[in-house]
């Protein structure tokens, strides 16, 4: 059964800094991998998606890159800002195409 | 303006009274979902449907209902046999177009209480 974590659970940066979240799921046999952001008591943002054949997608200040052999993902978050500040979630699809399997997220607070 | 709508916002239930939690999209997807979310635990799967008339249970379907009449719409309702009903709902829709793209796309929530 496929299993996602996130480390750190929780991280507080200063403005400015460049940061990394990291996602990690157990069986690499996924259809593609996606990154969400969650504000408090609001649902969640899609932020990136990265195809089962690809290594990375790029949207403005967001990186996200997947490598499916050792079971990882990571989002990087070039000079962060204050609006940054919510919870950061990846999700895996398996091959099947059905379900999502959702890590518990990264809680991110970035200090003005 | 494509998107998910959930309503209501915010719902309250008395033991033992069976509420409806609607989900409603214009983005032309076939699969809809239901995700429950609690403090400081990862979204999971209630129910899940990929073509109209048709859905299947997800992780935690026992006390929940959903029905799928049309495409658009995708209704949980969640029954006095649901004994911890307090919580957190999620819809969320993707498309099954054959390009794989399948990007998920979620609703605003609504937050169920107990009263």
């Amino acid at each position: 059964k496929q299993e996602v974590t996130q480390i750190p659970a929780a991280l507080s940066v200063p403005e400015g800094e460049n940061l990394v979240l990291n996602c990690s799921f157990t069986d690499s046999a996924i259809y593609n991998l996606q990154w969400f952001r969650q504000d408090p008591g609001k649902g969640l943002t899609s932020l990136l998606l990265i195809q089962s054949s690809q290594r990375e997608q790029t949207s403005g200040r967001l990186n996200a890159s997947l490598d499916k052999s050792s079971g990882r993902s990571t989002l990087y978050i070039a000079a962060s800002q204050p609006g940054d500040s919510a919870t950061y979630l990846c999700a895996v699809r398996d091959n099947y195409g059905q379900n999502f399997v959702f890590g518990p997220g990264t809680r991110l607070s970035v200090l003005p | 303006d494509g998107g998910i709508t959930q309503s209501p916002k915010y719902l309250f239930r008395k033991e033992g009274q069976n509420v409806t939690l609607s989900c409603e999209q214009n983005l032309n997807h076939d699969a809809m979902y239901w995700y429950r979310q609690d403090p400081g635990q990862g979204l999971r799967l209630i129910y899940y449907s990929q073509i109209v008339n048709d859905f299947q249970k997800g992780d935690i379907a026992e006390g929940y209902s959903v029905s799928r009449e049309k495409k658009e719409s995708f209704p949980l309702t969640v029954t006095s046999a649901q004994k911890n009903p307090t919580a957190f709902y999620l819809c969320a829709s993707t498309d099954t177009d054959g390009q794989g793209l399948a990007e998920a796309f979620f609703g605003q929530g609504t937050r169920l209480t107990v009263v």
